[in-house]
């Protein structure tokens, strides 16, 4: 089983629809989750973090943590073109370091 | 401006050649990080470091190596070891107690 699992996708919605990702982990200790988003050939870009059961709102994101069912996912809200890329779901491992899921390449169609 | 800087940003090696990818941050962060990238794959871990003049391996440190002589430099070379080293490789840093990683641009690494 990996760490952190999450789709691959495409996941495609048109402009102006609400994305949902989602994401699983294995770790049940596991305490600080974030979303990381890239485009192709770029490096990762931090969206959002979260620490504490439930949501957490920035703009036209939100994480959604249910630690319960070992479960993180990110809405995107009112979604554009320029929202396509591929997100990252992440999970800190002992304080240290960072393990990542494989992503999942979103696509928002005019 | 605070930031990681990668180079180069595109790099060829050939067959038996060892190469080495430089990282220089300048944001004071005390962590350095080193992953790989593979085509329609998530990160993983090749080497971290804590301090300076401490480091250790990740899930793929076979044929790679590292130094952390300074706080702002962590260099990965990629040693002829490494049977397939193409791949995108990214730097990465936090301070302790921060909210996830910077991420470096990243170095596109090529075997010819």
């Amino acid at each position: 089983q990996k760490e952190v699992e999450q789709n691959s996708g495409p996941l495609s919605v048109p402009e102006g629809a609400i994305a949902s990702l989602n994401c699983t982990y294995s770790d049940r200790g596991s305490q600080s989750f974030f979303w990381y988003r890239q485009y192709s050939g770029k490096s990762p870009e931090l969206i959002m973090f979260i620490y504490s059961n439930g949501d957490k709102e920035d703009g036209r994101f939100t994480a959604q943590l249910n630690k319960a069912s070992q479960y993180v996912s990110l809405l995107i809200r009112d979604s554009q073109p320029s929202d396509s890329a591929t997100y990252l779901c992440a999970v800190m491992k002992g304080f240290q370091k960072l393990v990542f899921g494989t992503g999942t390449r979103l696509l928002v169609s005019p | 401006d605070g930031g990681i800087t990668q180079s180069p940003k595109y790099l060829f090696r050939k067959e038996g050649q060892n190469v080495t990818l430089s990282c220089e941050q300048n944001l004071n962060h005390d962590a350095m990080y080193w992953y790989r990238q593979d085509p329609g794959q998530g990160l993983r871990l090749i080497y971290y470091s804590q301090i300076v003049n401490d480091f250790q391996k990740g899930d793929i440190a076979e044929g790679y190596s590292v130094s952390r002589e300074k706080k702002e430099s962590f260099p990965l070379t990629v040693t002829s070891a490494q049977k397939n080293p193409t791949a995108f490789y990214l730097c990465a840093s936090r301070t302790h107690g921060a909210d996830g990683y910077t991420f470096g641009s990243g170095t596109r690494l090529t075997v010819v």
